[in-house]
Formats: C-alpha cells, sequence, structure tokens
C-alpha cells in the first residue's frame, strides 16, 4: 500500500514555458501532499504543502506565482512550473501522508526537468 | 547550527564490513526520526524509524542519543546493494506534523 505515482517521470523544455507536474495517491487519499526540490548532490527541499481544498503553503523563498499548486481532490496535487528557466532546472519529488497522526510520507518517483 | 547535519562521506568500504553514520540535529526538543535510503536519481525510501529505545532491522540498528543529540545508523555485513545515500530526516516541533527535514545525506559505496 501506500503508493505514490508522479507523472512525467523526465521533461526537456525551453526556456519561458510552463509545466505540469502530477502527483497521485494510488491507494490511499491524502489530504496532505508534499513538493521537494532537490539539486544534484543536494539535500531535499521542501517547497509547499499543498492542502486539498485550500490554497498551498509555501516555503520561505518560493515563489507561489511561480510554482502554482493545485490540490483539486483528495488523491491528486499538480505543481505548474511557469516561464521556467535554466536554473529550475531540477529533481521535483512529491510526497503524501497516509495519516494525520503519523509522520511517514510517502515519495513518488520524481520528475527530473531540464530547461534548455 | 543547521537544523539536521551528516557527514556527506563517501564512505567506502568492502563487502562484509560494519559501517556507521551519524546524524546530528539541533533541536532538542524533537521527538521522532527516521533515516531514509535514496538511490540515484531515486526518490527517498523509509528505511527505519528511530525510536527513544533504538531499533534494529536485520542487518541495521538505529539509535538516538539525546544527551549528545545525534542518531546513529549501523549497517553490518554490508551487501553491495547497500550502496545509496543514506539520509537523515527529523520533523520539527513547530512544523507539526507537516514537514521533514532532510539532511543532505551520507553517501555509502560498499565495493567488492
Amino acid at each position: 500500500g501506500a503508493v505514490v505515482s508522479q507523472h512525467p517521470s523526465r521533461v526537456i523544455c525551453k526556456s519561458g514555458t510552463s509545466v505540469k507536474i502530477e502527483c497521485r495517491s494510488l491507494d490511499f487519499q491524502a489530504t496532505t501532499m508534499f513538493w521537494y526540490r532537490q539539486f544534484p548532490k543536494k539535500s531535499l527541499m521542501l517547497m509547499a504543502t499543498s492542502n486539498e481544498g485550500s490554497k498551498a503553503t509555501y516555503e520561505q523563498g518560493v515563489e507561489k506565482d511561480k510554482f502554482l499548486i493545485n490540490h483539486a481532490s483528495l488523491t491528486l496535487s499538480t505543481l505548474t512550473v511557469t516561464s521556467a528557466h535554466p536554473e529550475d532546472s531540477s529533481f521535483y519529488i512529491c510526497s503524501a501522508r497516509v495519516a494525520l497522526d503519523n509522520n511517514e510520507q510517502f515519495f513518488g518517483p520524481g520528475t527530473r526537468l531540464t530547461v534548455l | 547550527r543547521k537544523e539536521v547535519e551528516q557527514d556527506p562521506g563517501p564512505f567506502n568500504v568492502p563487502e562484509g564490513a560494519t559501517v556507521a553514520f551519524n546524524c546530528t540535529y539541533s533541536n532538542s526538543a524533537s521527538q521522532s526520526f527516521f533515516w531514509y535510503r535514496q538511490d540515484c536519481r531515486k526518490e527517498p525510501k523509509l528505511l527505519m524509524s528511530v525510536y527513544s529505545s533504538g531499533n534494529e532491522d536485520g542487518r541495521f540498528t538505529a539509535q538516538l542519543n539525546r544527551a549528545s543529540q545525534y542518531i546513529s545508523l549501523l549497517i553490518r555485513d554490508s551487501k553491495l546493494s547497500d550502496s545509496a545515500t543514506y539520509l537523515c530526516v527529523v520533523p520539527p516541533i513547530s512544523g507539526g506534523y507537516n514537514k521533514l527535514i532532510f539532511g543532505a545525506g551520507t553517501r555509502l559505496a560498499v565495493h567488492p
């Protein structure tokens, strides 16, 4: 159980375009999902917390207008990188928490974004 | 001081060796801790939770030292498949259950 999927797994796009990444909980409902970013040889950094039915909570330094998050259902959260630039190239990973009283998070397989 | 600090390594060990990593944390009130494993270009996967009394799962042992504010991961009889980056994870008190703080990871390379 507790499977999280992401789509696409890899995307290459031109500078200035927008990219949407989907995160789905396949066998459970997730009221809260999390979006992380990881640069090569660096730690995972939390970008935002995605709450079903309400606005996402962004971490300090993360531009909410650039990284649009939508959590329209209990099994789907999307992250849209708007007007992507080469410095946005990174590994984007989502996770979901299974239970409200449990810190354990299950991670999606990640999306590797390359902006040319 | 960073909230979570790890020695980045790499730790290069032969098969069968015993290796241990430490992770220090800054918030003395932290209650729960985790070790995650991350393979290259893959997502992190939970390896073990760390309890006050320690936790053992096969060849892996995790321990908590509250006085010195560190957790450790011991791997016995290392296998080639243990080669990965091991991430120390601490949920912050102020963030409740909504956040995990990841260490930068310790890289382990097991060679034949």
